[in-house]
C-alpha cells in the first residue's frame, strides 16, 4: 500500500513565523503535490514537483515555497506565515504515467496562524 | 482552464436508502478523467471511483455508482444502501489526460448520514 505521511496534524504558529510542512511517500513516486483546503472551495494545488529539484506553481503559489530535495519528500514552506494561511494541507502523491490513475493523500496538517 | 462545481454543500441521507451527490464540470477537452474522492471525518482522502471520458459505460463499484453525462458535462454519484460508514466529505475531481496528473477539485459535498 501506498504511503504518505505528514509531520504534523495540527499546528500553531505565529504571524511572521517561518512554518516548514514536511511530506513524505514512500512508493518512489516522481509526481508530488500540495494542496490547501478550505470550506467551500475543494482543494487548491499550492505547488507541485514532477521529480527532485523540479517544482511548478500551482493555482495558489503566492506566499509559499517549495522544496525537493530528495524524491520521497516534499516541503512546504511558509517564509512568513499570515493569519489568511490559516487552513488545512494536503500532500499527495503519484507516478507520472497514466496508471494508476489516482493520487494518493497524506492525513493533513490542519495550520493556525495567530 | 478546468473548473468544477459542486452545488450541494451538504446533503443527508437515511441509512440504507440512496443518495446522489451532483458535480458538473467544464472543460474544451474531449479526453480526460473524472473521480469521486471521500474525506471521512479522520481526514485521510480516499479514491471511490474513477470514469473515464472516452468510455460510455458509466462506473461502478459495489454501492457506489456514477451517471456520466458528457455532452451535459455532469458527473454525479449514487450511494446505495447507505450507511454510517459512509458519512464523509466528497469531492469531485477533473483530470486532464497526462498533463502532469494534476487535479481540479469541486467544492465537496458533506453528507450525513442518520441511523
Amino acid at each position: 500500500d501506498v504511503k504518505v505521511t505528514q509531520s504534523s496534524r495540527y499546528l500553531v504558529k505565529r504571524t511572521g513565523e517561518k512554518v516548514f510542512l514536511e511530506c513524505v511517500q514512500d512508493m518512489d513516486h516522481e509526481n508530488m503535490f500540495w494542496y490547501r483546503q478550505d470550506p467551500g472551495l475543494g482543494l487548491r494545488l499550492i505547488y507541485f514537483s514532477y521529480d527532485v529539484k523540479m517544482k511548478e506553481k500551482g493555482d495558489i503559489p503566492e506566499g509559499y515555497s517549495v522544496s525537493r530535495e530528495k524524491k520521497e519528500r516534499f516541503s512546504l514552506i511558509l517564509e512568513s506565515a499570515s493569519t489568511n494561511q490559516t487552513s488545512m494541507y494536503l500532500c499527495a502523491s503519484k507516478p507520472p504515467a497514466d496508471k494508476p490513475y489516482e493520487q494518493y493523500f497524506g492525513p493533513g496538517t490542519r495550520l493556525t496562524v495567530t | 482552464a478546468q473548473t468544477v462545481t459542486q452545488s450541494q454543500p451538504e446533503m443527508s441521507v437515511q441509512e440504507a436508502e440512496t443518495v446522489t451527490l451532483s458535480c458538473t464540470y467544464d472543460t474544451s477537452e474531449s479526453d480526460y478523467y473524472l473521480f469521486w474522492y471521500k474525506q471521512p471525518p479522520s481526514r485521510q482522502m480516499i479514491l471511490v471511483i474513477r470514469q473515464e471520458a472516452y468510455k460510455q459505460q458509466n462506473a461502478t463499484e459495489n454501492r457506489f455508482s456514477v451517471n456520466f453525462q458528457k455532452a451535459a458535462k455532469s458527473f454525479s454519484l449514487k450511494i446505495s444502501d447507505s450507511q454510517l460508514g459512509d458519512a464523509a466529505m466528497y469531492f469531485c475531481a477533473y483530470r486532464s489526460r497526462g498533463a502532469g496528473n494534476m487535479l481540479t477539485f469541486g467544492g465537496g459535498t458533506r453528507l450525513m448520514v442518520k441511523p
